[in-house]
């Protein structure tokens, strides 16, 4: 398998903007997690879904993130306006077991909102 | 919810030095436990991770301790090299099969 798969590798968009970050999970896995990750901040956790369903999106920072799962290969993070604050990589991982399995990385997103 | 508390921030070693990173967790019923390893630019990578039935797992230059009365587990490097190098984030799962929730990082340089 070739991992996890994120495109595109970098972004950048001007502030109101707005971006698509897609991924692909390693196949058979059954949990996607979506993560920002900021110097501040660290690695934080934004939604994650299970068999292609959202468990959990309380780590979504605002009505302007929103992520889909229409298929079992495929995740998209949209956010709509983009603002110079969202600026950060993204990362998308898939795993067997939500927190009982290794969870594998994709090469992540860096994306820069002017 | 779990809780992860990771120290030191940052750790410069000497090469050939050993390095050790803690972490602390908070919820009793949390079982797995992985450490992280990820270099400039790059993805995090797992390196080792232990569950709660066993107290030591090794594998060459790193090790992982854990301590479930204490609550705590760490990571150890022996012989540093420059290319150990990088951030190291421990994690926990919040409670059985809940996602990880990941330790802030520990910068680790190791000086040749």
């Amino acid at each position: 398998d070739a991992g996890v798969i994120q495109s595109p590798r970098h972004e950048v968009t001007e502030m109101g903007q707005e971006v698509t970050l897609r991924c692909k999970p390693i196949s058979g896995h059954d949990y996607l997690f979506w993560y920002r990750q900021t110097m501040m901040r660290g690695l934080e956790l934004l939604i994650y879904f299970n068999n292609n369903v959202p468990i959990d999106d309380s780590g979504m920072p605002e009505d302007r993130f929103s992520a889909k799962m229409p298929n079992a290969s495929f995740s998209t993070l949209k956010i709509q306006p983009s603002e110079p604050r969202d600026s950060a990589v993204y990362f998308c991982a898939s795993s067997l077991q939500a927190g009982r399995n290794i969870q594998y990385f994709g090469a992540g997103t860096r994306l820069s909102v002017l | 919810g779990e809780n992860v508390e990771q120290h030191p921030s940052t750790l410069s070693v000497q090469e050939g030095d050993s390095a050790v990173i803690k972490c602390t967790y908070s919820d009793s019923a949390s079982n797995y436990f992985p450490w992280y390893k990820q270099e400039l630019g790059k993805r995090p990578q797992l390196i080792i991770d232990i569950r709660s039935n066993v107290g030591e797992k090794k594998d060459q230059r790193i090790a992982v301790t854990l301590n479930k009365t204490a609550k705590h587990f760490s990571l150890h490097i022996t012989e540093t090299q420059p290319e150990d190098s990088a951030v190291y984030f421990c994690a926990a799962p919040n409670s059985g099969n809940t996602p990880l929730v990941f330790g802030k990082g520990t910068r680790l340089s190791v000086i040749a």
